[in-house]
């Protein structure tokens, strides 16, 4: 079955500075990659997302990328701000197989000092 | 609308004991899921639903039970509870028609001790 990876587990910078959250996924077959943001004590919300046709999508802020090659997706926040502080989960999922379900990664603990 | 709405929102269980976790969607999706997050780690699936009277076991199904018999409500049942089902629970629903966004309730906090 499919397994993610997430790295780095913790990251701290400083406001105004970029980070990068990575993710690597095992099903070649995974087609489907969310972002989730997770805030002290709430539940998680979808903040972006790329399927496997496209290499990069952005929303402002935030952008995805995708190396369908090296079976990797990475997470970037550019001019952090305090409020981007919480857990990011990547999630991996294959539509149309028979275990299509979101395979979560363990989370990335972003804190933005202000 | 309410979306996912969740309750209890906290519940601590003595060793043994049953619960049913109530979950309810108002946004007419036919697809429904119950994840668990322990500390530090990503949501585990334990149960999904493809619509009214369909279910089916996710990654860590055991010690959980689940029934969809409408399209609206999605409930968990633990039945003897133990410790190691101390988590957070959230339960997700997803119309799986052009967006596969899934949108979650505001969770569940059980203790079993």
């Amino acid at each position: 079955g499919e397994n993610v990876e997430q790295h780095p587990s913790t990251l701290s910078v400083q406001e105004g500075d970029s980070a990068v959250i990575k993710c690597t996924y095992s099903d070649s077959a995974s087609n489907y990659f969310p972002w989730y943001k997770q805030e002290l004590g709430k539940r998680p919300q979808l903040i972006i997302d790329i399927r496997s046709n496209v290499g990069e999508k952005k929303d402002q802020r935030i952008a995805v990328t995708l190396n369908k090659t090296a079976k990797h997706f990475s997470l970037h926040i550019t001019e952090t701000q305090p409020e981007d502080s919480a857990v990011y989960f990547c999630a991996a999922r294959n539509y149309g197989g028979s275990q299509g379900n979101l395979i979560f990664g363990k989370g990335t603990k972003l804190s933005v000092k202000p | 609308n309410a979306g996912v709405t969740q309750t209890p929102k906290f519940r601590i269980l003595k060793i043994g004991q049953s619960m049913t976790l109530q979950c309810t969607q108002d946004m007419n999706h036919n697809y429904m899921y119950w994840y668990r997050q322990d500390p530090g780690m990503g949501l585990k699936l334990i149960y999904y639903s493809v619509g009214a009277g369909i279910t089916d076991k996710g990654e860590v199904p055991n010690g959980y039970n689940v029934s969809r018999s409408t399209t609206e409500d999605f409930p968990l049942r633990l039945e003897l509870a133990a410790p190691s089902q101390t988590s957070v629970y959230f339960c997700a629903s997803s119309y799986e028609r052009g967006s596969y966004e899934q949108y979650f309730g505001p969770g569940t906090r059980l203790t079993v001790t």
